[in-house]
């Protein structure tokens, strides 16, 4: 079953906007880690954050995490055409599994 | 370089063939696991193993089978493949399975087609 719901879909934005996406998930968790997709490659993992955490800084990227709302959301601040992918929430409870939800597709034109 | 290599990249089969995907990591990971992903659907974990010879199932594992002999290697076996399995497929492994430890290093992936 999937646990995490991103939001949008799919975003397109010009370079150097900003970019939100939003994750959320219905039931407790250890971690929540963002990935990144391009098209048809493998997922590349960019932040994880603690359950006991509310940001994470790294680079351009921004992790926010509210437990109380079951939901996180991902900032790239002053985007490229290269940060042009699919980005993926994924949630892991205390066993093991981490499940990943449907994702957003970012489009960043010039 | 630390890698997930999956191979083949790209098969073309028929129904019933058995095929098998294999999987290998350089990184002395204990924890491997297969994911599908299907447009609209995301990422579906079909098996994973925490260990050698520790395997179990994830959400969608009918039509499948895998094997952990040896640490490094984590096939993905398709008995009989069925047209609805046609789909991309993702090994990726982490250093454990415990939660908070479990960031994933993903295969470039295999494109599966079953006629």
């Amino acid at each position: 079953s999937q646990q995490g719901e991103e939001d949008p879909q799919a975003l397109s934005i010009q370079e150097g906007e900003n970019a939100t996406m939003n994750c959320s998930y219905k039931t407790s968790i250890n971690n929540l880690q963002w990935y990144r997709q391009n098209s048809g490659r493998g997922l590349v993992h960019l932040i994880l954050i603690r359950s006991n955490e509310r940001e994470k800084h790294s680079g351009r990227l921004r992790v926010t995490l509210d437990t109380s709302k079951k939901s996180s959301s991902l900032l790239i601040t002053a985007s490229r055409a290269a940060d042009t992918a699919s980005y993926f929430c994924a949630t892991s409870g205390t066993a093991s599994k981490l499940t990943f939800g449907t994702g957003t597709r970012l489009q960043v034109t010039l | 370089e630390a890698q997930v290599t999956q191979n083949p990249r790209y098969l073309i089969t028929v129904t019933g063939k058995k095929l098998t995907v294999t999987c290998s990591q350089n990184m002395n990971h204990e924890y491997m696991s297969w994911y599908r992903q299907d447009p609209g659907l995301g990422l579906r974990q079909i098996y994973y193993s925490m260990n050698v010879e520790v395997t179990d199932k994830g959400d969608v594992p009918e039509g499948y089978k895998v094997s952990r002999k040896e640490k490094r290697n984590f096939p993905l076996i398709l008995e009989s493949p069925s047209p609805n399995q046609t789909s991309l497929y993702f090994c990726a492994s982490s250093l454990t399975g415990t939660a908070g430890a479990n960031v994933l290093t993903f295969g470039a992936g295999s494109r599966l087609t079953v006629l």
